[in-house]
């Protein structure tokens, strides 16, 4: 079975510095890989995919994740922190082949910008 | 750009009653899904379907069914509406399998059910 972990309820980072929100996986074979944010009263936007390929994936707002097999993660990264990144982040995991249409969501990381 | 909606925002039920959540998406997506989101659960996933009347239970069917009679519209039915069944309520589309589409998610159904 598929599984995603989000070892932080909670991070907590001044604006301007760099940020790490925490994700890693489970699967039986090689995943599909994803972050989603989360605004207060509204749904999930997608912000990025790792499918194949370069393991450094670029995606909207400036972040960027890292995938590292051997210690199956994928880190979602920001180099300068903004105040209106404070949202809930979520990372999920589709297995391949095999996982059908069934995204595997974490329990999601609360992430806090302060001035 | 993609737009998935959800009949309403906020919706307050009595215990017993028959709930329908609707959702529609404009973008010719095959998938759609159910989920509900409660705090330290994360997301899960209540049903999905890959097709017109076509569906597959997800992690959480227990006391749901859902409804897929045209394409842009899965509908979500809590056959008689309990108080743990009280939550926030996500609907999503898809373009077709393979896992390699990401998601896109409507705003929400806050349920109450008391």
């Amino acid at each position: 079975a598929q599984s995603v972990a989000q070892p932080e309820d909670q991070v907590n980072v001044a604006e301007g510095n760099p940020l790490t929100v925490k994700c890693t996986y489970s699967v039986s074979g090689n995943p599909y890989l994803f972050w989603y944010v989360q605004y207060p009263n509204r749904g999930l936007q997608f912000l990025l995919k790792y499918i194949t390929g370069d393991n450094l994936v670029k995606g909207s707002y400036g972040f960027e994740a890292e995938f590292n097999k051997s210690q199956t993660s994928f880190h979602l990264k920001k180099p300068s922190a903004l105040v209106s990144d404070s949202a809930l982040y979520f990372c999920a995991v589709r297995d391949r082949p095999g996982g059908g249409n069934k995204l595997t969501f974490g329990t999601g990381t609360q992430l806090k910008v302060e001035l | 750009d993609v737009k998935v909606t959800q009949s309403s925002r906020y919706l307050v039920k009595r215990t017993g009653e028959k709930v329908f959540l609707e959702c529609v998406q404009d973008m010719d997506h095959e998938n759609m899904f159910w989920y509900r989101q409660d705090p330290g659960l994360g997301l899960r996933l209540i049903y999905f379907s890959y097709d017109v009347k076509m569906k597959e239970k997800g992690d959480i069917p227990e006391g749901y069914s859902v409804s897929r009679e045209k394409k842009e519209r899965f509908s979500l039915i809590l056959e008689s509406a309990s108080t743990n069944q009280t939550s926030m309520y996500l609907c999503a589309s898809s373009l077709p399998t393979g896992g390699l589409y990401e998601q896109y998610f409507g705003p929400g159904t806050r349920l109450t059910v008391t």
